[in-house]
């Protein structure tokens, strides 16, 4: 059964501090991974990650893939209250099935 | 990115009762995807909404309990049948991007209709 992982489930920090959030998985024919940000009910998304080593990058988000250690990280650099949301990260299987991980809830306070 | 629209955005229904939910994508895609986020939890695939055959249903979903219809490239519906309240939850739609299916493709989700079962 495939599975993702992410770490923590919850991180609370002040603005302009810069945070590190951890996606580790175990799937069958992996295709891609995918993080989304959502705020209120539809995921909005941010990366699609398919080579190990090419960081994705857009402003102060930014992404990497590992496929020998089965992991990615994203980083947010200068974080604002804006980026409060759950964190999402997704591996896409055969036929763009995608498995979610259980997210990680970012509080930004002032 | 595609644009996706879902009708209704939200419903309180009564137990025993049917909901359809609509999908409608504003350009044709290859793949679309019927997920459910129950409370406080992450999403959770349905089933794969095939045009012009039977949707593939993930394990633990039955199609006499989630009837999907695809007739075209741009629009999908899934019904909740017999209601319970176990199935208040929000039911996205999502959509593959245009390329075929052996091509990376970015994924996008509708705006989610938030269902609640008293």
């Amino acid at each position: 059964e495939d599975k993702v992982v992410q770490s923590p489930l919850s991180l609370v920090v002040h603005e302009g501090d810069t945070v590190t959030l951890n996606c580790s998985y175990e799937v069958t024919n992996f295709r891609s991974l995918l993080w989304y940000k959502q705020e209120k009910k539809a995921p909005t998304f941010l990366f699609m990650l398919t080579s190990s080593g090419i960081e994705k990058k857009s402003g102060r988000l930014s992404s990497i893939l590992d496929k020998k250690e089965l992991f990615s990280i994203l980083n947010i650099t200068a974080t604002q209250t804006g980026d409060s949301a759950v964190y999402l990260c997704a591996v896409e299987a055969w036929g763009s099935r995608l498995t979610f991980g259980e997210g990680t809830q970012l509080t930004v306070n002032p | 990115s595609a644009v996706i629209s879902q009708k209704p955005s939200r419903d309180i229904c009564q137990r025993g009762t049917s909901l359809t939910i609509q999908c409608q994508v504003d350009s044709q895609v290859t793949m679309m995807f019927w997920y459910r986020q129950q409370p406080g939890q992450s999403l959770t695939l349905i089933a794969t909404a095939n045009q012009g055959s039977e949707a593939t249903y993930e394990s633990g979903f039955v199609i006499d309990k989630f009837p999907i219809s695809r007739p075209n490239l741009t629009f999908s519906t899934l019904t909740v049948s017999n209601m319970s309240p176990e199935d208040s939850s929000i039911y996205l739609c999502s959509v593959a991007g245009r390329g075929t299916a052996d091509s990376y493709n970015e994924q996008f989700f509708g705006p989610g209709t938030r269902l609640t079962v008293l």
